[in-house]
């Protein structure tokens, strides 16, 4: 299985702060990473998909690079509504798709 | 706009099978750009993904699992389904159904979960 590694596991911020999350590969994935957002209860929302390209909808403040091994999500001006969980995947081997452990976004 | 909803009993007995149903509206299973797929979350912890099947029927699974796994689909109800036999305290988790987007034809791979259920919590106790 191709492991992920996300870091931090857990951050705090505030308001309008620009955060970083990396994800890490343990073999290259070329560009196919998938970065989601998780709040309490809630099912996973897909906000970036292929590394960098932004899902439909979601705000341009949320923004993917990277590819082979490393991988970040960035957001800039963090809103309220931002602190949540994030998880990447990686679908370079669909046996199996593996996530992240996960980065906690916490309010400072 | 389109909806999945998981459904299925709620509490499961060790050994048994776990079986849930994903019911889509506002759009067709049968569409050619997607395959379906089943993710679980035991309760504070990451996401596994657990399999996947098109609409012809072609499935693949998580090799964990895939022993014990059956995913099936109903394209006249726009359902599938999942099957999760033998389970013990480990299987206990909130399962989401979701539809994957292939992303081959623009990436040449790739695939990611872009519409979720809401998830339902399955615990295994006796």
């Amino acid at each position: 299985d191709i492991q992920m590694t996300q870091s931090p596991s857990s951050l705090s911020a505030s308001v309008g702060d620009r955060v970083s999350i990396t994800c890490r590969a343990s073999q290259s994935i070329s560009r196919y990473l998938s970065w989601y957002q998780q709040k309490p209860g809630k099912a996973p929302k897909l906000l970036v998909y292929a590394a960098s390209s932004l899902q439909s909808g979601v705000p341009s403040r949320f923004s993917g690079s990277g590819s082979g091994t490393d991988f970040t999500l960035s957001i800039s001006g963090l809103q309220p509504e931002d602190f949540a969980t994030y998880y990447c995947q990686q679908s370079f081997s669909i046996l199996p798709y593996t996530f992240g452990q996960g980065t906690k976004l916490a309010i400072k | 706009q389109l909806q999945l909803q998981e459904s299925g009993p709620g509490l499961v007995k060790p050994s048994e099978t776990l079986s849930l149903t994903c019911t889509v509206s506002g759009g067709s299973i049968s569409s050619s750009s997607y395959y379906w797929g089943w993710i679980r979350q035991p309760p504070g912890k990451g996401l596994e993904w657990i399999g996947s099947i098109y609409y012809s029927g072609s499935t693949y699974y998580n090799p964990s699992l895939k022993s014990r796994v059956t995913i099936s689909v109903d394209t006249s109800r726009n359902q599938f389904s999942l099957k999760l036999s033998s389970v013990t305290a480990a299987d206990t988790a909130v399962y989401y159904c979701a539809r994957q987007a292939d992303r081959t034809p623009l990436w040449g791979g790739g695939a990611d979960f872009d519409h979720w259920g809401q998830g339902t919590l399955v615990t295994v106790s006796s």
